[in-house]
């Protein structure tokens, strides 16, 4: 089955305490996205790439990380969370750029306390 | 940056009537997409529609695009409960690769 998989679906850490959430996609996509959604803000894009060992900042980089050693995986890494990365986490995947629907994966919800 | 920005932001309708959300953007656009989601899940591509295309459709959708006015409209006829969900356009920017969304219109459709 097509998809997109992340993992963990839900996360409580504490402020500073390294994490990674991975996502995964089986489709053979270039394009990889990571978004945060959080209440009255809609989704804001954090980082992009555009294929393999290409990455580009979103609209809200501060704070993440990311790389993309492969094609199938783009995970996310926020090396000394705070309490305002609290949010709803989604990665995205499309064959290639901006001109084809995105595939989104089912969301990570962080909470740092 | 906001780019795509929906209205109305809440929409209560009954079943059978119909629905539209609107769209404004405010740089150049290659294409604009809608996308729907359900209360914290993924969200699920709905229809793009590029900036040479003024309509198009897509079974009870229909989406239209005025790059005069920047602005999109997505129409749902003959609603039903099942649609209610939370709906966003998103567009590109003529150069790079990122997608900005709007902070969607939330439809609920009584039954």
């Amino acid at each position: 089955e097509a998809q997109v998989t992340q993992n963990p679906r839900y996360l409580i850490t504490v402020t500073g305490k390294k994490l990674t959430v991975t996502c995964s996609q089986n489709m053979n996509h270039e394009y990889m996205s990571w978004y945060r959604q959080d209440p009255g803000l809609g989704l804001r894009q954090i980082y992009y790439s555009m294929n393999v060992e290409v990455t580009d900042k979103g609209d809200v980089p501060e704070g993440y990380k990311v790389s993309r050693k492969e094609k199938r995986n783009f995970p996310l890494i926020l090396e000394s969370p705070s309490p305002n990365q609290t949010s709803l986490y989604f990665c995205a995947s499309s064959l290639r750029s901006l001109g084809n629907e995105q595939f989104f994966g089912p969301g990570t919800r962080l909470t740092v306390l | 940056s906001q780019q795509g920005e929906e209205d109305p932001q809440a929409l209560s309708i009954q079943e059978g009537e119909n629905a539209t959300m609107n769209c404004s953007y405010k740089t150049s656009i290659n294409n604009l997409q809608w996308y729907r989601q359900n209360s914290g899940r993924g969200l699920v591509h709905l229809i793009l529609i590029r900036s040479n295309e003024r309509e198009k459709h897509s079974g009870r959708l229909r989406v239209t695009l005025d790059t005069s006015k920047k602005s999109s409209s997505l129409l749902i006829t003959a609603s039903r409960a099942a649609d209610t969900a939370s709906y966003f356009c998103a567009t590109d920017e003529n150069q790079g690769g990122k997608l900005i969304f709007g902070q969607g219109t939330e439809l609920s459709v009584k039954p």
